[in-house]
């Protein structure tokens, strides 16, 4: 399996520009979670999927943040109009948890190598 | 809230010595717990996880102990290497609710 694959690794984009995040999980997994990264903050959850339904996005930043996730084998992450302090690494993991909230197995999350995004 | 802390950001060790990196929780409801390692320009990757009703677990070289009493976890490398260098999260869980949340990660560097 090629992993979880996100696309693109580095956006340089304007203020007040629409940018989209995508991401491929690994086939099978039924979970899907969103990610920021900051020196100042941290690794940041904004939001997760089960079965490609919304389940917590109580962690996305303000209303120009959108997610979806309309097949098992495909998310975005939109932010319209885009801001110099959305400039970060956006990360996209997915895990099979299956086995894991039944007692068994990891509920380890697989993360892709990240999109960088710089909002000038 | 919930919440997940680490008590040193940078951590130099000698190359050979032992590695020990901790992490304080705050949510006495987490279950679940792992450890991540991530090197420079890369998502991070499962190290080793530990269940709340386990106090140690032991990878290869790594150990994992958890103190619920204070909630602390620490992560203990055996015989550190130059390619265990890398930024190390901790993370936490309350299972139920699939909410993962990290720590703010501490940088381990290896002294030749």
């Amino acid at each position: 399996d090629a992993g979880v694959i996100q696309s693109p690794r580095h956006e340089v984009t304007e203020m007040g520009q629409e940018v989209t995040l995508r991401c491929k999980p690994i086939s099978g997994h039924d979970y899907l979670f969103w990610y920021r990264q900051t020196m100042m903050r941290g690794l940041e959850l904004l939001i997760y999927f089960n079965n490609n339904v919304p389940i917590d996005d109580s962690g996305m930043p303000e209303d120009r943040f959108s997610a979806k996730m309309p097949n098992a084998s495909f998310s975005t992450l939109k932010i319209q109009p885009s801001e110099p302090r959305d400039s970060a690494v956006y990360f996209c993991a997915s895990s099979s948890r299956t086995g894991f909230l039944g007692g068994r197995g990891t509920g380890e999350l697989f993360f892709g190598e990240g999109s960088r995004l710089t909002v000038l | 809230g919930e919440s997940v802390g680490l008590h040193l950001p940078t951590l130099s060790v000698q190359e050979g010595d032992n590695s020990i990196i901790n992490c304080a929780y705050s949510n006495s409801a987490s279950d679940y717990f792992i450890w991540y390692k991530q090197e420079s320009g890369k998502g991070p990757q499962f190290i080793i996880d530990i269940r709340s009703n386990m106090d140690k677990r032991q990878g290869q070289r790594v150990t994992v102990l958890l103190n619920k009493t204070v909630k602390h976890l620490s992560l203990q490398i055996a015989a550190t290497q130059p390619g265990d260098s890398a930024v190390y999260f901790c993370a936490e869980e309350y299972s139920s609710a699939s909410k993962i949340i990290f720590g703010s990660g501490t940088r381990l560097s290896i002294r030749p």
